[in-house]
């Protein structure tokens, strides 16, 4: 079974930009939730989407974004970019969500904001 | 809302044994996940505690202590390639659950 792939998996923008990210998880899975991975933070949780619903939201400005298709692939979107945005953005999915397994993380895309 | 404690960093000689541990605050506890990262990868899941007591899985065992809001994992005959970050995770019954992770301990492996 494949497993969780994120593309792009590197990405360079300038500050006020915006960018999209995509996630694909596990065939089957229908929970995708997502990441943002810096030194000094730790992993932070943004949001979480579940059957094309966003079921939970971490404490992220309304500049992050994000939605979930019906073969449950996820976007999530950065608009306005900052420096402070720059980060490993990870999404992970599983069977039933957050709240009942095992969560399986992509490679995640690394975005440099300059 | 939610506190999460682990060591930034750890040192260890091969063959030997070492305990990383976790100290949470959650406003309602459902359950405390460990994860590895080895740098520039993903994390992978190693265990799962939502009752007190051990899980022992292979060369890795996790503990956890509600009562105490305390956990530890545990690794037996270190290999180099247990040199990686080790992610505590600390699910949150407040609405749909959240996953809250701690900023990681990075272990580092030497011969």
């Amino acid at each position: 079974k494949a497993g969780v792939t994120q593309t792009p998996r590197y990405l360079i923008k300038t500050r006020g930009q915006q960018v999209t990210l995509s996630c694909s998880p596990i065939s089957g899975h229908r929970s995708v939730s997502w990441y943002q991975q810096t030194p000094g933070q730790g992993l932070q949780f943004l949001f979480e989407y579940f059957s094309e619903t966003q079921r939970n939201k971490g404490n992220f400005p309304g500049r992050f974004s994000g939605r979930q298709f019906s073969n449950s692939r996820s976007e999530m979107n950065v608009s306005t970019l900052e420096l402070g945005d720059s980060a490993l953005y990870l999404c992970a999915s599983s069977l039933e969500g957050i709240g009942r397994g095992e969560q399986y993380f992509g490679p995640g895309t690394r975005l440099t904001v300059t | 809302g939610q506190n999460i404690d682990q060591p930034t960093e750890m040192t260890a000689t091969e063959g030997a044994i070492v305990q990383i541990n976790c100290t949470y605050q959650t406003s309602g506890f459902n359950g405390l996940f460990w994860y590895q990262q080895h740098a520039g990868e993903a994390p992978t899941f190693l265990s799962y505690n939502v009752l007190d007591g051990l899980e022992e899985k292979g060369r890795f065992s996790s503990f956890l202590s509600r009562s105490k809001g305390y956990s530890y994992l545990l690794l037996k005959e270190l290999q180099m390639k247990d040199s990686a970050s080790y992610l505590c995770a600390v699910r949150d019954r407040v609405g749909f659950q959240k996953l809250v992770f701690g900023t990681g301990t990075r272990l580092l492996v030497s011969p």
